[in-house]
């Protein structure tokens, strides 16, 4: 088991540009998530998945897609990266219903210039 | 709505000594409450849990009980190690079809030998 991985690990972007962040999971889990980690504000819900083909908007939905037309996969987009998405990002998985424990890739370290 | 406050950091501490880290939500149901660790370079992982009123969760020396009275959820740990120097998340979650987690700001631990 693999668990969640994400690539890459670390992108440098200028603004303006677009990118994909991959996150994908072995486990079978139905729900997954997007996490951005910002210096003094813990982590913060971007997008979320309930299932394949279903999604819904997180905290701070502005700025990136999501889709989710697998299990496995949950990628999330940047369709014009801004200064202000610098961050660090995170996906999790987790089994359907209750307080399920969730799992959590290693990160992907972005910097837009 | 819904929401964790955690003690700041940085926690300094010498090895050997006792650790609290304080925590305290707010809720309008009853939610499940965890401890998650990102040790240097890595993602979250789960430290423990307690789902309902009264329940202490426990793991690898640490400890927590969930207080509904005083809506606090302390991380402690007898005699913390070098190996303990990482960030300490708390976090609240309802179960149900979301699973969406709500984390604190997140308390740097650091432990000198």
């Amino acid at each position: 088991n693999a668990g969640v991985t994400q690539t890459p690990k670390f992108q440098v972007l200028k603004t303006g540009q677009s990118m994909t962040l991959q996150c994908a999971q072995d486990m079978n889990h139905e729900y997954m998530s997007w996490y951005r980690q910002d210096p003094g504000m813990g982590l913060r819900l971007i997008h979320y998945s309930v299932g394949a083909g279903i999604t819904d908007q997180g905290e701070v939905p502005n700025g990136y897609n999501v889709s989710r037309s697998t299990t496995e996969d949950f990628p999330l987009r940047l369709l014009s990266a801004a200064p202000s998405q610098t961050s660090v990002y995170f996906c999790a998985s987790s089994g359907s219903g209750g307080a399920y424990e969730q799992y959590f890739g290693p990160g992907t370290r972005l910097t837009v210039t | 709505g819904d929401s964790v406050t955690q003690m700041e950091g940085p926690v300094t501490l010498s090895e050997e000594a006792f650790l609290t880290i304080n925590c305290t939500y707010t809720a309008t149901g009853y939610p499940s409450l965890f401890w998650y660790v990102q040790y240097p370079g890595e993602g979250l992982q789960l430290l423990l849990k307690a789902t309902k009123a009264d329940d202490k969760g426990s793991n690898k020396g640490f400890e927590a009980t969930y207080r509904k009275e005083t809506t606090s959820f302390h991380l402690e740990k007898g005699s913390v190690q070098v190996s303990d120097s990482a960030v300490y998340f708390c976090a609240l979650l309802y179960g149900g079809a979301t699973n969406k987690l709500i984390f604190g700001t997140g308390t740097l631990l650091a432990v000198q030998p």
